[in-house]
């Protein structure tokens, strides 16, 4: 099995801080993906990564995939009390079948 | 807009009863899955399905069951419900490999 360790679990900041999420793996993974999930509902699909080294921006937060594919960032700029929600990473596995999923980031924004 | 809808939002069973959660998507996507979701250790996956009548084990597939007779319709199946299967269950669909999951809103059940 293929896991992936999110880092940190839990974070707590003030709106207009930046911060960042990690998500590292011993496992090469030929794609990432991130996930925000809101309380009471199912996770959404932020971004996809693919190729080792690529930086991808949705407005406010970028992220990256490592260059041996096995690590991720997310950072966010000037979080806003919207940004508020539990953050996933999931790898794709060679095999290319299914997901699997970090443990999961709680980032609270406070106005 | 795509959508994953599962059957019930909330659901209270009692021990050893048969219960079935459904899923259905309208997105004519070929892959499904059925995972749980626990404080401290994530998302695990149950079951998936790459076609009609197609399943696989995920990593923890004891206690279930899945059928998958129709395309859009993705069902999990606990055979006799214990209090350890008490849990928020996501169902999500995609079209094929290398694309995001759609996820549904999850079925929190309780097993008393």
């Amino acid at each position: 099995t293929q896991l992936l360790k999110q880092s940190p679990q839990f974070l707590s900041i003030q709106e207009g801080e930046n911060l960042t999420v990690y998500c590292n793996s011993s496992s090469v993974f030929s794609s990432l993906q991130w996930y925000r999930q809101e309380p009471g509902e199912g996770p959404v699909l932020l971004v996809t990564v693919v190729t080792g080294g690529e930086v991808k921006k949705l407005k406010r937060l970028t992220f990256q995939f490592g260059d041996a594919r096995k690590d991720s960032s997310l950072h966010i700029t000037a979080a806003q009390p919207g940004d508020t929600g539990l953050y996933l990473c999931a790898g794709e596995g060679a095999a290319g079948n299914k997901l699997t999923f970090g443990g999961g980031t709680r980032v609270l924004v406070k106005p | 807009d795509v959508k994953v809808t599962q059957s019930s939002r909330y659901l209270v069973k009692r021990t050893g009863e048969k219960v079935f959660l459904e899923c259905v998507q309208d997105m004519d996507h070929e892959n499904m899955f059925w995972y749980r979701q626990d404080p401290g250790l994530g998302l695990r996956l149950i079951y998936f399905s790459y076609d009609v009548k197609m399943k696989e084990k995920g990593d923890i597939p004891e206690g279930y069951s899945v059928s998958r007779e129709k395309k859009e319709r993705f069902s999990l199946i606990l055979e006799s419900a214990s209090t350890n299967q008490t849990s928020m269950y996501l169902c999500a669909s995609r079209i094929g490999t290398g694309y995001g999951y759609t996820f549904g809103s999850g079925t929190r059940l309780t097993v008393v």
